[in-house]
């Protein structure tokens, strides 16, 4: 069956620091995978999605950057964190973009002080 | 591209009563629905979807949706909450002729009262 992980469950990170958080899928192969943002009682922003190895595409223009240097792995990061980038973020798969049901990760909870 | 609306922002119900989410969709095709669930601190969970055929759809935890088309709606329904139940709820709408998108809606947070 297919899972999919996500790292750190939780991270504190002054302003400024740089930020990588991971997720990986097992179970499948060449899924489309995704970053989402929530922000407190907030719905989902979709950041960036992927439908192969080194295709990124930016939903929104921000200081964070996504990378995919395997096919089940899915990298976001950020060169300088912000304040406003605190939120809780989730990484899911399909293996169809527009009509397959997305699989979520647990989500990284991310406090920036 | 596709929308999703979910008019409620919050509802509260009292354990054991019946419960009615709210979705309504805009698309010009036949859609490809879904709902989900999110309690706090954790991933989103698929309840239920449809794709076609019945309109009347069952998910997991007692949960099923009615797919209406001349009403553009996809209304989620319990017809006794457990107090479990708490949590966010989306709405989101797939869609295999355009651009390919998944939009989810808002979400309404449903509050039990024991």
């Amino acid at each position: 069956s297919q899972t999919i992980h996500q790292w750190p469950a939780t991270l504190v990170q002054p302003v400024g620091s740089p930020l990588s958080l991971e997720c990986t899928v097992e179970g499948t192969s060449n899924p489309n995978l995704y970053w989402y943002r929530q922000a407190a009682g907030r719905g989902l922003q979709l950041l960036f999605y992927s439908v192969g190895i080194g295709q990124i595409s930016s939903e929104v223009p921000q200081n964070l950057s996504a990378s995919r240097p395997q096919d089940r792995q899915f990298i976001l990061s950020s060169k300088k964190l912000l304040l406003s980038d605190s939120g809780f973020y989730l990484c899911a798969w399909s293996l169809d973009r527009g009509t397959d049901e997305q699989f979520f990760g647990p989500g990284t909870r991310l406090t920036v002080l | 591209a596709q929308s999703v609306t979910q008019p409620d922002i919050h509802i509260t119900v009292s354990e054991g009563a019946s419960l009615e989410l709210r979705c309504n969709y805009s698309y010009g095709a036949t859609p490809y629905l879904f709902w989900y669930v999110q309690s706090p601190g954790q991933g989103l969970q698929l309840l239920l979807k449809y794709f076609s055929g019945d309109t009347l759809v069952q998910g997991i935890k007692g949960f099923e949706a009615e797919f209406k088309r001349s009403q553009s709606s996809f209304n989620l329904r319990k017809p006794s909450v457990h107090w479990s139940d708490a949590a966010e709820y989306f709405c989101a709408v797939g869609d295999n002729n355009y651009g390919q998108n998944f939009v989810f809606g808002p979400g309404t947070r449903l509050s039990v009262l024991p």
